[in-house]
Formats: structure tokens, C-alpha cells, sequence
């Protein structure tokens, strides 16, 4: 299957800095890149939808200040989880398709986010 | 996209094939069933998806049910590293990624 690859694997902060996350598809044109995050014991909850060029469509009850997507070229797209707090700490997954090909999405490894 | 029904959890000895099950029965006839599953603390792997036809690949083989309310993931010859959270999902093509996730089906590998 295709590749996507996320990174960091994982980032230790300090509150009230920003993080910003990595997802590239390496191997095929990534139109649509989705944001989730995992609470620990818990499913992905999608956060966000990213098509390129445009700007990120938030799900209900996520902050679009406060998660910054980025989605500039086809084989990138950057999650910025601006002044983190403990509370934002979570695994941070993204996948990607491409529209115009693939009929399924592919998932990069995640990102430990530990806010401290 | 239409809501799945999954066990909590399974075991499966190893060597023995693993039958996931999941009831889709509000399954509209443009959604495909799709099959993820994650190992602990990685990303999502995607593993099957079909739309009524029974589907075959590598790592499995996807069952759907004449009347597409339900179907079974087959791990033919299940291995420990097998072990995982397997999520049955099901949705439209055009919504294909955009995906929302249930609890899925922790399945043990047991030696």
C-alpha cells in the first residue's frame, strides 16, 4: 500500500509553546489529507479535513485557531497545535488519499504529543 | 455513514484462522465496507474493503453477506502480530478517509 509518514513519532513540550506536525505521502499525490487525535483507550476522532490549496474543514467543537492545519502541496500537510496545554496531549494521526485514484485512505504512524 | 456493530473483543489461536464479524444493517447501497486495524500505539493499517462482492488480498479476506447488513474479516492463518483493534467502517467511496471510528474488535493472538 501506499506510504504515509508522519513526523515527529513523538514531541515533548512545554505549555503554552506550539508544535507543529508533519504528514507527507511519499509515494503518491495526496489531495485530501485527515487530521484525527486518540485519547488513551480511546478511538480516532476525526478533527479535520484538508484538501490541497484550500483551507481545512473542522469538525464540531474543534478549535480552528487552535489547530492550525496547513495543506500548501499535494505530499504535505502540517497539523500546528498552537499554545499547547496538558490537555492537548494525545496521539496525533494523520491519513491521505487520492481523490482522483485510491478509493481508501492511508494512515502515517502517528505523533505522541505530551504537553507538559 | 452508516453505524457498525462490533464484538469488544476476541481470541484467536495462533496458527487458526480469525473470523471478525460486523453488523452494518443500515448499510446504504453506495457505502463500501472497510476494514482497518491498529496495533498498538501506531497509526490505522487499512486491510480489505468491498462493496457486495466477497474480496481477497494478502493480509485477508472480506465476506459480505448477500443482503450487505453484515460481513466478516478473515485472518486465514493468524499470527501474534495479528493482535490488534480491528475496525469495521463503512462508507461512501467520496468519504473514503474521512472515516468514523467505533471501538472496533481487540483481537488477541494466543499462542
Amino acid at each position: 500500500g501506499a506510504v504515509v509518514s508522519q513526523h515527529p513519532s513523538w514531541v515533548i513540550c512545554k505549555s503554552g509553546t506550539s508544535v507543529k506536525i508533519e504528514c507527507r505521502s511519499l509515494d503518491f499525490q495526496a489531495t485530501t489529507m485527515f487530521w484525527y487525535r486518540q485519547f488513551p483507550k480511546q478511538s480516532l476522532m476525526l478533527m479535520a479535513t484538508s484538501n490541497e490549496g484550500s483551507k481545512a474543514t473542522y469538525e464540531q467543537g474543534v478549535e480552528k485557531d487552535k489547530f492550525l492545519i496547513n495543506h500548501a502541496s499535494l505530499t504535505l500537510s502540517t497539523l500546528t497545535v498552537t499554545s499547547a496545554h496538558p490537555e492537548d496531549s494525545s496521539f496525533y494521526i494523520c491519513s491521505a488519499r487520492d481523490m482522483t485514484v485510491n478509493t481508501e485512505a492511508f494512515f502515517g504512524q502517528g505523533t505522541r504529543l505530551t504537553v507538559v | 455513514d452508516a453505524k457498525t456493530t462490533q464484538p469488544t473483543s476476541m481470541d484467536c489461536a495462533e496458527g487458526r484462522a480469525a473470523n471478525l464479524p460486523c453488523n452494518h444493517s443500515t448499510i446504504s447501497g453506495n457505502e463500501y465496507v472497510y476494514w482497518y486495524r491498529q496495533i498498538h500505539s501506531q497509526g490505522p493499517q487499512y486491510i480489505i474493503h468491498g462493496l457486495k462482492n466477497n474480496e481477497t488480498n494478502e493480509m485477508a479476506s472480506l465476506i459480505i453477506t448477500e443482503d450487505r447488513k453484515s460481513s466478516t474479516l478473515i485472518l486465514p492463518h493468524a499470527t501474534l502480530r495479528d493482535t490488534a483493534v480491528y475496525y469495521c467502517i463503512v462508507q461512501s467511496q467520496a468519504n473514503a478517509g474521512k472515516s468514523t471510528f467505533g471501538d472496533g474488535t481487540t483481537l488477541t493472538v494466543k499462542p
